[in-house]
């Protein structure tokens, strides 16, 4: 089992720049989720889906960013122009669906803006 | 709605005590409770799992969890710490009422277990 991947681990760029993430789910999930995670505000759900669908995106932070899953195999959350408060670490989670429904995590992806 | 609240940012113990890292919850139906660990440049990592049955819950790494209904607790317990458990601790819920829908799992702000030689 591979787990949940995520890509790039590590990104630094500079403000106003396009900055995706990517997410492949355990394979058989049929829910996925968006974490960020910061010193100041702990772990935040932004987003997740269930069987591809968006079900709930209240948590993210405003229009810049934008989460897809165009299958079950592959997510990505998009930050358009990215800031340098968006730094964080960004994880992604996934889950059977089937109750009680803990979430395995990928490795998480490091964002650094300038 | 449902929330967690771990009342400690850190826990200092030294190797070979006992260790507890408090944890409470808050959800209108049954609970579902998990502890995740998450070590230095890494992923959360899943601990244990309560669902239902004993209310001690053994996990992971020597862990284990007592849930207390009339206390709404989950306390992360082990009796001999290692240095190598120092690491951020998530406790986290998910209420399994009827109409919960989607319910996702609701994380606590995490505490810093910190195991001195």
């Amino acid at each position: 089992d591979a787990g949940v991947i995520q890509s790039p681990r590590h990104e630094v760029t500079e403000m106003g720049q396009e900055v995706t993430l990517r997410c492949k789910p355990i394979s058989g999930h049929n829910s996925l989720f968006w974490y960020r995670q910061t010193m100041m505000r702990g772990l935040e759900l932004l987003i997740y889906f269930n069987n591809n669908v968006p079900i709930d995106d209240s948590g993210m932070p405003e229009d810049r960013f934008s989460a897809k899953m165009p299958n079950a195999s592959f997510s990505t959350l998009k930050i358009q122009p990215s800031e340098p408060r968006d730094s964080a670490v960004y994880f992604c989670a996934s889950t059977p669906g089937l109750p009680p429904g803990e979430l395995f995590f990928g490795e998480g992806s490091r964002l650094t803006v300038l | 709605a449902q929330s967690v609240a771990q009342p400690e940012d850190q826990v200092n113990v030294a190797e070979g005590n006992p260790l507890t890292v408090k944890c409470t919850y808050s959800v209108s139906g049954n609970p579902y409770l998990f502890w995740y660990v998450q070590y230095p440049n890494r992923g959360l990592q899943f601990l244990l799992k309560y669902i239902t049955g004993d209310n001690l819950v053994k996990g992971s790494y020597g862990f284990e969890a007592e849930f207390n209904k009339s206390q709404t607790s989950f306390h992360l317990k082990k009796p001999s710490a290692l240095v190598s458990d120092s690491a951020l601790y998530f406790c986290a819920v998910r209420d399994m009422s009827r109409n919960s829908g989607y319910s996702t799992l609701t994380f606590g702000k995490g505490t810093m277990l910190l195991v001195s030689p």
